[in-house]
């Protein structure tokens, strides 16, 4: 069965320092691995994807995620955190072979203390 | 950037009655999706559409449930009789294909009462 784990509730870290939000997966084929982010009474905002190629990949706002096929893991990254990154993120994985929904996790709320 | 939007924002109906969601997705986009969010609970799939028919569909999206595409540009998702619990975030997305990054609009706060 496709599914993701984001085994953190809530991540704290200092402003300026970096971040990680965690997350595994685990699909029967080959996965799109996506990272939305979703700020208080908003909508999600899609910040990065992976689907093949280069393994560290960029995307909004400074973040970044590596795709670790041994580990099946697409951790979320950003050298330097900001007070503005607090909000909660979502990991969300696609079967490349079937399906068109996104399984999602269960989220991470981030905090940045200044 | 482009936008999907949905209206309304916020809409609060008693148990038992039917509401409809409405999603404008992008414009050159064939495929389409809901899902919902529970308060304080994980994204959870409802539907995808694809070329005027349901493509895929999750467990939640049992006959109370039903989308349409009645135009070129509206996608509806249709509740027939709300239950206390189908109170939730509703999100619309679409995507340009199936392999693409899907596109979220604001949702729609449902609250049923």
């Amino acid at each position: 069965a496709q599914s993701v784990a984001q085994p953190e509730d809530q991540v704290n870290v200092a402003e300026g320092n970096p971040l990680t939000v965690k997350c595994t997966y685990s699909v029967s084929g080959n996965p799109y691995l996506f990272w939305y982010v979703q700020y208080p009474n908003r909508g999600l905002q899609f910040l990065l994807k992976y689907i093949t190629g280069d393994n560290l990949v960029k995307g909004s706002y400074g973040f970044e995620a590596e795709f670790n096929k041994s580990q099946t893991s697409f951790h979320l990254k950003k050298p330097s955190a900001l007070v503005s990154d607090s909000a909660l993120y979502f990991c969300a994985v696609r079967d490349v072979r079937s399906n068109y929904q996104l399984i999602w996790g269960a989220g991470t709320k981030l905090i940045i203390k200044p | 950037e482009p936008e999907v939007t949905q209206t309304p924002s916020h809409q609060v109906t008693q148990m038992g009655q039917e509401v409809i969601l409405r999603c404008v997705p992008i414009s050159n986009h064939l495929y389409f999706y809901w899902y919902r969010q529970i308060l304080g609970q994980k994204v959870e799939f409802l539907v995808s559409f694809y070329n005027n028919e349901i493509s895929e569909k999750s467990e939640i999206f049992d006959d109370q449930f039903s989308v349409e595409r009645p135009d070129g540009s509206n996608f509806t998702l249709k509740i027939r009789s709300t239950k206390l619990e189908d109170s939730a975030m509703y999100f619309c997305a679409s995507s340009e294909d199936a392999a693409t990054r899907q596109y979220f609009g604001p949702g729609t706060r449902l609250t049923v009462t």
